[in-house]
């Protein structure tokens, strides 16, 4: 079975411009959760995508969005990139029908400058 | 603001040893329990999961979890120096774990 794939891998954007990632999850998982790392935060929850509705989202601003497709493809948008966003953008996928392990995508590496 | 608290390490162990790594949480409603490895570079890798208390045993790894004092442990029988990574625990946020949060992880070094 394939795991969970992210594009692109590596991008390199301007403060001011609008960042748009994909994850395509596990076949057969329907929940999708976004991930900021960085080194002084460490891995932070963004948003939980389930059957195409935002289930959860954590603590940040509204420049940070997501959706769900049919397929279970999400795709993450960042609006009016600052410096601080540089960082590894990760996606996870789980079934979320009783078995909820999350298996991560291999990140986007996302750099403003 | 719920949390997830673990060393940060260096935790260094001989080749051969037992490596003990240690986690709390605050959020007594969690209910699910995970331990991923990360090494420098490359995202993380689900290697435990638990939900019940006691212990899970996978190959080298075991998983210990107690509820009643909010804490959740891993143990790497046998290290090996491909065990040198960071490893983060990470709890379900209440009774789903369809909110994870992570703990900034255990650097772990395995000396030969």
């Amino acid at each position: 079975k394939a795991g969970v794939t992210q594009t692109p891998r590596y991008l390199i954007k301007t403060r001011g411009q609008q960042v748009t990632l994909s994850c395509s999850p596990i076949s057969g998982h329907r929940s999708v959760s976004w991930y900021q790392q960085t080194p002084g935060q460490g891995l932070q929850f963004l948003f939980e995508y389930f059957s195409e509705t935002q289930r959860n989202k954590g603590n940040f601003p509204g420049r940070f969005s997501g959706r769900q497709f049919s397929n279970s493809r999400s795709e993450m948008n960042v609006s009016t990139l600052e410096l601080g966003d540089s960082a590894l953008y990760l996606c996870a996928s789980s079934q979320q029908t009783g078995e909820d392990e999350q298996y991560f995508g291999p990140g986007t590496r996302l750099t403003v400058t | 603001q719920k949390e997830v608290e673990q060393n940060s390490g260096p935790l260094s162990v001989p080749e051969g040893a037992i490596a003990s790594l240690n986690c709390t949480y605050s959020d007594r409603g969690s209910q699910s329990f995970f331990w991923y490895r990360q090494y420098s570079g490359k995202s993380p890798e689900l290697i435990m999961f638990i939900y019940s208390n006691g212990d899970k045993e996978d190959g080298r790894f075991t998983a210990q979890l107690n509820k009643a004092s909010q804490y959740v442990s891993l143990l790497i029988r046998d290290s090996q120096p491909s065990d040198s990574a960071t490893y983060l625990c990470a709890v379900g946020e209440g009774s789903s774990a369809s909110k994870i949060i992570f703990g900034s992880g255990t650097r772990l070094s395995i000396r030969p």
